[in-house]
């Protein structure tokens, strides 16, 4: 069965320091991969996502991830955070059309 | 509006009471898909729809909920016989016809179920 697993609940860091959000899957299939953010009070929405081919992959606000097969991780990291990237986020992969499985979630304090 | 719709934000009910949710999609987004969050967890996938049709419920927990879409646009979750353990956010989702495919959904911003 595919499953995910954030390995932090809560990640504080100070603004303009990098950051990395962990996320590992286990799937027997070849998989499509995920990250959605929720900004407090908004729904969720996708920040980035791997399908294909190059396995770095850049998303919005500065973000990217990075696809490695051999460890089944799919990292979220950002060079330099803001105040605004405060924010809960998820990793997730799907099981087929709309149907994803996210992990529990981490949630990114960005403190001033 | 341009987004995802969901009413009400918020609900209150007694268990053992009835409850609706309703899901307003993007325009022009075939599909539909029911999610449900419970405190400190990801969302669950409920339900999918393609068109009026559900084409994947697999995710819904039990009997006592049910979704239905009959004109292919607006979607109503319906729970009956509320219990307290169905207090969560529920989450309504949609997307291009191949949106889904590839995981770009598009969230509402969720109707908060709390059965007392």
């Amino acid at each position: 069965a595919q499953s995910v697993t954030q390995l932090d609940s809560q990640v504080p860091v100070f603004e303009e320091a990098p950051v990395e959000l962990r996320c590992n899957y286990s799937s027997s299939v070849s998989v499509y991969l995920f990250w959605y953010v929720q900004y407090p009070n908004q729904g969720l929405q996708l920040l980035l996502k791997y399908l294909s081919g190059s396995t770095l992959v850049k998303g919005i606000n500065g973000f990217e991830a990075e696809f490695n097969k051999s460890q089944t991780s799919f990292h979220l990291r950002k060079p330099s955070v803001h105040i605004s990237d405060t924010a809960e986020y998820f990793c997730a992969v799907t099981l087929g059309p709309g149907k994803l499985i996210f992990g529990q979630g981490t949630t990114l304090q960005v403190k001033p | 509006g341009a987004g995802v719709s969901q009413t009400p934000s918020n609900k209150v009910t007694e268990k053992g009471k009835y409850v609706e949710l309703r899901c307003d999609p993007i325009s022009g987004h075939t599909a539909l898909y029911w999610y449900r969050q419970s405190l400190g967890q990801g969302p669950e996938f409920l339900i999918y729809f393609q068109g009026t049709g559900a084409a994947d419920d697999s995710g819904l927990p039990n009997d006592r909920f049910f979704a239905v879409r009959p004109e292919g646009s607006v979607s109503t979750l319906k729970i009956q016989r509320t219990e307290r353990g169905d207090s969560a956010v529920y989450l309504c989702a949609s997307s291009l016809g191949t949106g889904g495919r590839t995981g770009e959904l598009f969230f509402g911003e969720g109707s908060r179920l709390t059965v007392l």
